[in-house]
């Protein structure tokens, strides 16, 4: 069965410091990865996916990702942190397995606080 | 342009009601999605329509009904609410269901019950 672990549920980080929001997933086929982030009362708003290839995703906003399969992990990271990027992180996987209906599973998400 | 937009944004209603919620992609998208989130924001997709075809049906109680009238609108009809059904509620869509293309989520209602 398909599942997502983030395993921390908040990451503190100074403004101006490197952040690491992780992920873990475990699929029977290849993975199809995501991460999307949600601003308070907002809907979720797409980051960055992994579907082949280059293991360093880049995304929005000076975000990237760094699959690695034989961790089974997709984290998300980004240089430089801004007090702005506070906001609740997803990753999110989908198996190639599912039958083609584009069903994605998300973690339970993680909460960065980006501190002044 | 809103791409993804939900009506209303906010219901309250009493137990034994019945709503609906309303929305509609001018994304070109033939895949549409509802998802549930808790109150501790797990998220879970509930139902997927591609081409007005149901084709995620996750265990969710029949009071709940998803109706697809063309690709761009698809709206979630709930009879009988109950206090656990309160929760936020997103649509979604995407280009086709057999890829992997990311969704696009609209911006949420928020359903009480009381």
């Amino acid at each position: 069965a398909q599942s997502v672990a983030q395993p921390e549920d908040q990451v503190n980080v100074a403004e101006g410091n490197p952040l690491t929001v992780k992920c873990t997933y475990s699929v029977s086929g290849n993975p199809y990865l995501f991460w999307y982030v949600q601003y308070p009362n907002r809907g979720l708003q797409f980051l960055l996916k992994y579907i082949t290839g280059d293991n360093l995703v880049k995304g929005s906003y000076g975000f990237e990702a760094e699959f690695n399969k034989s961790q089974t992990s997709f984290h998300l990271k980004k240089p430089s942190a801004l007090v702005s990027d506070s906001a609740l992180y997803f990753c999110a996987v989908r198996d190639d397995l599912d039958g083609g209906y584009n069903k994605l599973i998300f973690g339970a998400g993680t909460r960065l606080a980006v501190h002044p | 342009d809103t791409a993804v937009s939900q009506t209303p944004k906010y219901l309250v209603t009493q137990m034994g009601n019945d709503k609906s919620i309303k929305c509609e992609q001018n994304l070109g998208h033939d895949t549409m999605y509802w998802y549930k989130q808790d109150s501790k924001k797990f998220l879970k997709i509930m139902f997927s329509y591609n081409n007005k075809e149901l084709i995620i049906n996750e265990t969710v109680p029949n009071r709940f009904s998803p109706k697809s009238p063309d690709k761009a609108h698809l709206n979630l009809h709930i009879n009988s609410l109950e206090l656990g059904d309160s929760a936020v509620y997103f649509c979604a869509s995407s280009r086709s269901a057999g890829s992997y293309y990311e969704q696009y989520f609209g911006p949420g209602t928020r359903l009480t019950v009381t």
